[in-house]
């Protein structure tokens, strides 16, 4: 039992730069997010999916990109990296219609110099 | 716009009940989740509740009154290992796909 796994684990990258995070989960489950979370202001989404191409924008979407081509997989794509976007990515998903709960990753530690 | 608050810290002593209140003022309201983080970690659901009332489950329970926009989640029976984050997180806007975290409390258990 995988469940939701995000890669990479830490990354360190340059402003400007284009830069993906993955999201794979082995449930099968309808809805997955994304979120970032800096001190202070708790979890923030970015974008959410309710299935395969179906996207939506949540709370903090500038300057990020996302795709659903497959049900398991969520990636986000940072098109030209800020240092303002140096943070902890959570990526969730889950199989009710009420999104509760939603089943965590470990998160992506980004660093952007 | 949306809101929320919680207090920004607890502490409270092993064995003790300690009750982490959330205020909200939000469009679309569905429900109110709690989660815990604990640091380093990643967000683990504890509870949801879409209805007023008390939900139980073990030594944690989460209330809502969705009249007052408020609701609580209380432990009790606290243990070191409950030393953690806790968000209040309402499930909002059309179709209730967004869930929202506030900057969470932290619940420092002392010996």
């Amino acid at each position: 039992d995988a469940g939701i796994t995000q890669s990479p684990r830490y990354k360190i990258t340059e402003t400007g730069r284009q830069v993906t995070l993955m999201c794979h989960q082995t449930w099968s489950h309808s809805y997955m997010f994304w979120y970032r979370q800096d001190l202070g202001h708790g979890l923030r989404l970015i974008y959410y999916s309710a299935a395969a191409d179906i996207t939506d924008k949540g709370e903090v979407p500038d300057g990020y990109v996302v795709s659903r081509s497959k049900t398991e997989n969520f990636p986000l794509t940072l098109e030209s990296a800020t240092r303002s976007q140096t943070s902890v990515y959570f990526c969730a998903s889950s199989d009710r219609e009420n999104n509760q709960p939603q089943h965590f990753g470990d998160g992506t530690r980004l660093s952007i110099l | 716009g949306q809101s929320l608050e919680q207090p920004s810290e607890v502490t409270a002593v092993e064995g003790a009940i300690v009750q982490i209140n959330c205020t909200y003022q939000t469009s679309g309201f569905y429900g109110l989740s709690w989660y815990q983080q604990h640091d380093g970690g990643a967000p683990t659901f504890l509870s949801y509740n879409a209805l007023d009332g008390l939900e139980e489950t073990g030594r944690f329970s989460s209330f809502l009154s969705r009249s007052d926009s408020y609701g609580y989640l209380l432990l009790q029976e606290l243990q070191m290992k409950d030393s953690a984050s806790y968000f209040c997180a309402p499930r909002v806007g059309t179709g209730g796909f967004k869930t929202i975290f506030g900057a969470g409390t932290r619940l420092f258990v002392k010996a």
